[in-house]
This record gives structure tokens, C-alpha cells and sequence, in this order.
């Protein structure tokens, strides 16, 4: 099992459509979270760190359930501007510093 | 503030040749990471680097590749005796925390 999975897609939605990506991840002792999201041959970008308790920026919510060992990112009334790869992030629970990468989920979102 | 700064952001290097990539991290950051990405695959972890100290390199190749990161001037990551096969993207990126924020990045090209 990898330890950082997630659905390649693509997602192919409308402009103001709704959704959403998974990632599970396998070592049950790690802590923190994060969506990043990167366009075409250019830089990963930190979307939102994904706390315990849930968090909203925007269009943009994240969750977490610890018992299920996965992270969610919802995108609402989506924009031609947020088609790209979303990457979802762990950090390694044996090494602080450490980030494991999931492969990413590509959105495209069509007018 | 300025962001991640890398340098060159293109390399072109015949086989046999050694590159030599250049990062300089967020103003207050100590603490750098170097990534490679193949195309179409995900991002693959290779070193972290604290000022004058490797910290973790388990995802540097044994062979040819070397990194640091001076008490003065920028992080380096030097490929002796290119392959084809190094030809890739490699993104620095840096942290003051945990959080890490990526420069644009170097492609290496190798002919």
C-alpha cells in the first residue's frame, strides 16, 4: 500500500460545479496535513493545511477523519482557474520535517 | 518578502557534464529541501538541509548527487557526470516551520 494515495483522475466538471477529492494515507500516527496544488510544469503551491478540526478558506474546505485514515478537499462553485493537479500531503510521523506526496488528483474545470 | 529564489531556471547539459543548481530560501527560512520530479510522475523527495548540515538525504541517489547548504549564500545541489535520466524538474523549497514554500524551480535538461 502506498503510503500517500490518491485517485489520478481527471476530474472533468462545469464551472460551478462542486467537488471533491480524497486521499487516504497508511501510518496512522501521523499529525499534520496539507493541500497543495500545482499547475502545468510550474511549482507546487500550499493550498491549506488541514487541521483536526476542519477548515474553510473560501470555496475551499478541508477535512479530516483519523479513525477512516483520509483527508478531503471540497471545491465549491468552481473556477476555470482552479483546474490544475492537487496534491495531498502528509507529514512523515517518524520524521518532523519530512513530506510525503501523494502523485496528486488533476481537475480540469470546462466553461 | 521575497520568495523562493532558484537559479538557473533552465540548464541544458551535455552527458558527462556536471550541473550545479542554486537555492535561496524565504528571507528567515533555515531549514531547505531539494525535490526532483520526473515528468508526468509526482514529486520525489531528495535531501534536507539546515544551514551548514544535512539533515536527511534517504532520497538522494548514492552516486553523483551532493548538496549543501553554506553558513553564507545559497543551498546547492550538484549532479556530477549527467544522464539522460537526471533530466527532470528540481524544486527547492524552504520552511520556517512546517509548512514549506517551493521556489520555481530548475529543469534540467540533459542532451
Amino acid at each position: 500500500r502506498k503510503e500517500v494515495e490518491q485517485d489520478p483522475g481527471p476530474f472533468n466538471v462545469p464551472e460551478g460545479a462542486t467537488v471533491a477529492f480524497n486521499c487516504t494515507y497508511s501510518n496512522s500516527a501521523s499529525q499534520s496535513f496539507f493541500w497543495y496544488r500545482q499547475d502545468c510544469r510550474k511549482e507546487p503551491k500550499l493550498l491549506m493545511s488541514v487541521y483536526s478540526s476542519g477548515n474553510e478558506d473560501g470555496r475551499f474546505t478541508a477535512q479530516l477523519n483519523r479513525a477512516s485514515q483520509y483527508i478531503s478537499l471540497l471545491i465549491r462553485d468552481s473556477k476555470l482557474s482552479d483546474s490544475a493537479t492537487y496534491l495531498c500531503v502528509v507529514r512523515d510521523a517518524g520524521n518532523n520535517r519530512k513530506l510525503i506526496w501523494g502523485l496528486g488528483t488533476s481537475l480540469a474545470v470546462n466553461p | 518578502n521575497a520568495g523562493v529564489m532558484q537559479n538557473p531556471r533552465h540548464l541544458v547539459r551535455r552527458r558527462g557534464q556536471e550541473a550545479r543548481l542554486r537555492c535561496s530560501p524565504m528571507k528567515g527560512h533555515s531549514h531547505v529541501y531539494w525535490y526532483r520530479q520526473l515528468p508526468e510522475e509526482g514529486l520525489k523527495f531528495m535531501v534536507y538541509l539546515q544551514k551548514e548540515n544535512i539533515i536527511d538525504e534517504s532520497g538522494m541517489p548514492k552516486e553523483r548527487f551532493s548538496a549543501e547548504f553554506p553558513k553564507e549564500g545559497p543551498s546547492i545541489l550538484r549532479i556530477q557526470q549527467v544522464v539522460r535520466g537526471d533530466s527532470a524538474a528540481y524544486f527547492c523549497a524552504s520552511s520556517l516551520d512546517y509548512e514549506q514554500y517551493f521556489g520555481p524551480g530548475t529543469r534540467l535538461t540533459v542532451t
